[in-house]
């Protein structure tokens, strides 16, 4: 059985940094596509980021250059490591897996989700 | 980037009724579109995926079309269980969902 259950959310101050983590089970991280998306609270879905299979990453424009994404195959595991963290990071991040075609790809399996507060 | 509007925003409905949900992209996407079912505190779930395949597991009375810029998600007979959001995604550039549009209880 897939699951994902993401950790690492919590209070953090402006500026601060978090590494939230996504362990994966019933497949390998290393063999798909995984993404983080984020909700803000009473608002819609964001993607923020994608790790591919043969390692290339992607950024939305909004964490570009302040976020990284990786995985640990040892641990079969996923991350994301936020940087200079501001106020509107503020959201649930869920980590998913991607399943990928030619041109395009969708979010098969989520994970319940990990609430980030950045606040002072 | 690609923008997704969905309508309507909101919308009330009683057990066993047909509803309908537009999803709208502001270029061509052919049909790079797909739909989530989100209740309240849990994680999003796939309905829909490439505009009108069924996500394995999915009742059939929840149904998808379109292609290019106009899409819809359609639940044949409403459900108890299928008061939730509804959130429309394309994956043609990036990946962007629409707004939201939430099933309430009439």
């Amino acid at each position: 059985e897939v699951q994902l259950v993401e950790t690492g959310g919590g209070l953090i101050q402006p500026g601060w940094s978090q590494r939230l983590s996504c362990a994966a089970s019933g497949f390998l991280v290393s063999s798909y596509y995984m993404t983080w998306v984020r909700q803000a609270p009473g608002k819609g879905l964001e993607w923020v980021s994608v790790l591919y299979t043969d390692g290339y990453t992607y950024y939305a424009d909004s964490v570009k250059g302040r976020f990284t994404i990786s995985r640990d195959n040892s641990k079969n595991t996923l991350y994301l490591q936020m940087n200079s963290l501001r106020a509107e990071d503020t959201a649930v991040y869920y980590c998913a897996r991607l399943i990928v075609g030619s041109g395009w790809d969708y979010f098969d399996y989520w994970g319940q989700g990990t609430l980030v507060t950045v606040s002072s | 980037d690609i923008q997704m509007t969905q309508s309507p925003s909101s919308l009330s409905a009683s057990v066993g009724d047909r509803v309908t949900i537009t999803c709208r992209a502001s270029q061509n996407i052919n049909n790079h579109l797909n739909w989530y079912q989100q209740k309240p505190g849990t994680a999003p779930k796939l309905l829909i995926y490439l505009a009108s395949s069924l996500q394995s597991g999915v009742p059939s009375r929840f149904s998808g079309s379109g292609s290019g810029t106009d899409f819809t998600l359609t639940i044949s007979s409403l459900q108890p269980e299928d008061f939730a959001t509804y959130y429309c995604q394309q994956s043609h550039s990036k990946r962007t969902f629409g707004q939201g549009t939430k099933v309430e209880i009439k």
